[in-house]
């Protein structure tokens, strides 16, 4: 099982839809969470950060977590072509590798106009 | 621009040749992060510094791969030995030491190896 699992993709949305994203963690003492975008051959570029269960909204994107059930997801509201990217989940090791973060293979979103 | 750079932003060498890639992170970070990316993959750790003390290295990553940051600045990444495998793009991010250790990427370093 792999540590940390996204849905590969790639997702398609029209513009102005919700794209919804999900990625699954296995490590349950695993403490930040966050999500990033990564255009094509770009590096990754940090969009949201979430540390307690619920909901962290920031704009047109929402964070969801849910400590018990190991899972969290990223919503993109009004969604725009220029949101078509991979968005990478990535979580903080717990324990002694604080800090290290392990990604998921990412999601591919296409929002076609 | 304050961000994390990285140098060079590509390099292309072949089998069996030495390269080094340079990190420099957002000035107030104390932590430094080096992960390797591959086509279609997420990024992958490699190794992390806090200040000049390099406090894990991934048990993935071959003796042919060090990394320093001698005066808790800049880091370097010395591939010995290149081999076809280590072509990908290498990211830097860095971090303040605190309650989020919110990581920010450099550009990267993309290596080709013929």
């Amino acid at each position: 099982q792999k540590e940390v699992e996204q849905n590969s993709g790639p997702l398609s949305v029209p513009e102005g839809a919700i794209a919804s994203l999900n990625c699954t963690y296995s490590d349950r003492v695993s403490q930040s969470f966050f999500w990033y975008r990564q255009y094509s051959g770009k590096s990754p570029e940090l969009i949201m950060s979430i540390y307690s269960n619920g909901d962290k909204e920031d704009g047109r994107f929402t964070a969801q977590l849910n400590k018990a059930s190991q899972y969290v997801s990223l919503l993109i509201r009004d969604s725009q072509p220029s949101d078509s990217a991979t968005y990478l989940c990535a979580v903080n090791a717990g324990g002694t590798s604080y800090g290290k973060l392990t990604f998921g293979q990412g999601t591919i979103l296409t929002v076609h106009p | 621009d304050t961000g994390v750079s990285q140098d060079p932003r590509h390099k292309i060498t072949k089998r069996g040749q030495n390269v080094t890639f340079r990190c420099d992170p957002i000035s107030e970070h104390n932590r430094l992060y080096w992960y390797r990316q591959t086509l279609g993959q997420g990024p992958e750790f490699l190794t992390y510094f806090q200040n000049e003390a390099q406090l894990e290295k991934s048990r993935l990553l071959s003796d042919r791969f060090s990394a320093e940051r001698p005066k808790g600045s800049f880091s370097t990444l010395e591939i010995q030995r290149t081999e076809q495998g280590d072509s990908a793009m290498y990211l830097c991010a860095s971090s303040l030491l605190g309650d989020t250790y919110e990581q920010y990427f450099g550009p990267g370093t993309r290596l080709t190896v013929t």
